[in-house]
């Protein structure tokens, strides 16, 4: 099974800041990674596909990159309702894993 | 509007079993993989297992294997998690979610989840 780790497991920052993290693979997934946001009590939304394609209606303060096994997502410019939990997750081969997520909170 | 509604969840003793239901609107449900995943309380992701468009293939995590049984109903749009042998490490929100091959077969729309929890 391909692992992801996710780090860092949780961030603070403020509106308006510039956030990255990463997700690194256990093998290589080519650019199957797929990011993930997930609000409180709510069901997953898909926000990058192919490492770093922006998913139809996601703000574009929303960017990927990486292939291979070392991923990043960045948001360029945090805003109230970006706290959240951010998931990557393979689809390059089953099962299909997650990373374990990481949490942005409020500063 | 494409939708996915999952239902059955509910409060089962340990060793007992439950199916799980997703009924799909908005989309020609018949042309997609579906997948199940799991969330335990406070707890990340999981993935539980997937079905292929026609049905014909199946895919499942370990930790479910022989205990779980994924099927579709293409006629009634309509996605199954028959679960046996419940433990308390089932307890989650499960989610149906739809894959789509052309978007690097990300999970793309989502299910509000139901609630399962093995207790006695």
């Amino acid at each position: 099974d391909i692992q992801m780790t996710q780090s860092p497991s949780s961030l603070s920052a403020s509106v308006g800041d510039r956030v990255t993290f990463t997700c690194r693979a256990s093998q290589s997934i080519s650019t199957y990674l797929n990011w993930y946001q997930q609000k409180p009590g709510k069901a997953p939304k898909l926000l990058i596909y192919a490492a770093s394609s922006l998913q139809s209606g996601v703000p574009s303060r929303f960017s990927g990159s990486g292939s291979g096994t070392d991923f990043t997502l960045t948001i360029s410019s945090l805003q109230p309702e970006d706290f959240a939990t951010y998931y990557c997750q393979q689809s390059y081969s089953t099962p299909r894993t997650f990373g374990q997520g990481t949490k942005v909170e409020i500063k | 509007e494409v939708q996915l509604v999952e239902s059955g969840g509910d409060l089962v003793q340990p060793g007992g079993s439950l199916r799980l239901s997703c009924a799909a609107s908005g989309f020609t449900f018949s042309n997609y993989w579906m997948h199940w995943v799991r969330q335990a309380p406070g707890k990340g992701l999981v993935w539980v297992s997937r079905v292929s468009s026609d049905g014909s293939g199946t895919n499942y995590a370990d930790s479910v294997k022989d205990r779980f049984t994924i099927s579709r109903d293409n006629a009634k749009n309509t996605l199954y998690l028959q679960m046996n042998s419940l433990g308390a490490e089932d307890t989650a929100v499960y989610y149906c979610a739809r894959s789509r091959a052309d978007i690097a077969r990300s999970m793309d729309v989502w299910g509000q989840g139901t609630t399962v929890t093995v207790s006695s």
